[in-house]
């Protein structure tokens, strides 16, 4: 079975710090996508990345970078320089590719506040 | 840009009342689930459906809740009757076939939040 672990509830940080949200995944499936979503007050959910498991190569966008680890089923995520407009809960995410229609299997999601 | 739109946006019933959800997928997208997120929890997906048809509903508390796609394009969540357990967002997303395929990426609405007191 699937499953996504979030070990971190809640992270609290002072503007400009860096932050690393943490992301454990279980899967027997040897293809898979791993997610990252934001959602902030508004409810709606936000794509921030997906990664295909064959691609390991860790990803920077902006102040975003994500760091995906096969050998020990993570996928972290990095908030450089952290603002105040990145309090949001930010949810880890995974998804059998080979069905094509696998629905996301959700972590319980990271509360984010960036203190100004 | 192409949207999910999913309504109303807010609801509060009481206990033991009908409550009926609304969702419009991307156009195109032949793959469209219901997701239940329970406050400060993850989505948890209550069922999906490919065209009209419903794929998985094995989350889906049936003595309760129901859902359709009768034409193959939007669809209806309902409960009934509403239970205070049953307060939560409930997610509408969208995949096209093709692109779940390639990539597992879903398209998500603003949500239905829902109040049963």
């Amino acid at each position: 079975a699937q499953k996504v672990t979030q070990a971190q509830t809640e992270i609290s940080v002072v503007e400009k710090e860096d932050v690393t949200l943490d992301c454990v995944y279980e899967t027997r499936d040897t293809t898979y996508y791993l997610f990252w979503y934001k959602q902030p007050p508004s409810g709606e959910l936000v794509f921030l990345i997906r990664r295909n498991s064959f691609d390991e190569q860790n990803e920077i966008s902006g102040r975003y970078s994500w760091n995906f680890q096969k050998s020990t089923s993570s996928f972290n995520f990095t908030i450089t320089a952290s603002q105040v407009v990145d309090s949001a809960v930010y949810f880890c995410a995974l998804s059998d590719h080979l069905s094509g229609n696998t629905p996301l299997v959700f972590g319980k999601g990271t509360r984010l506040s960036v203190i100004a | 840009e192409a949207e999910v739109a999913q309504s109303p946006r807010y609801k509060i019933t009481e206990k033991s009342q009908a409550v009926a959800f609304w969702c419009d997928p991307i156009s195109g997208h032949a793959t469209l689930y219901w997701y239940r997120q329970i406050l400060g929890q993850g989505p948890e997906l209550l069922v999906q459906f490919q065209d009209e048809s419903v794929v998985d509903d094995s989350q889906l508390p049936k003595d309760r809740f129901s859902a359709e796609r009768l034409k193959g394009v939007d669809s209806t969540l309902k409960i009934q009757p509403a239970e205070l357990g049953d307060s939560a967002m409930y997610l509408c997303a969208s995949s096209s076939r093709g692109l779940a395929r390639l990539t597992g990426e879903l398209f998500f609405g603003e949500g239905s939040r829902l109040t049963v007191l």
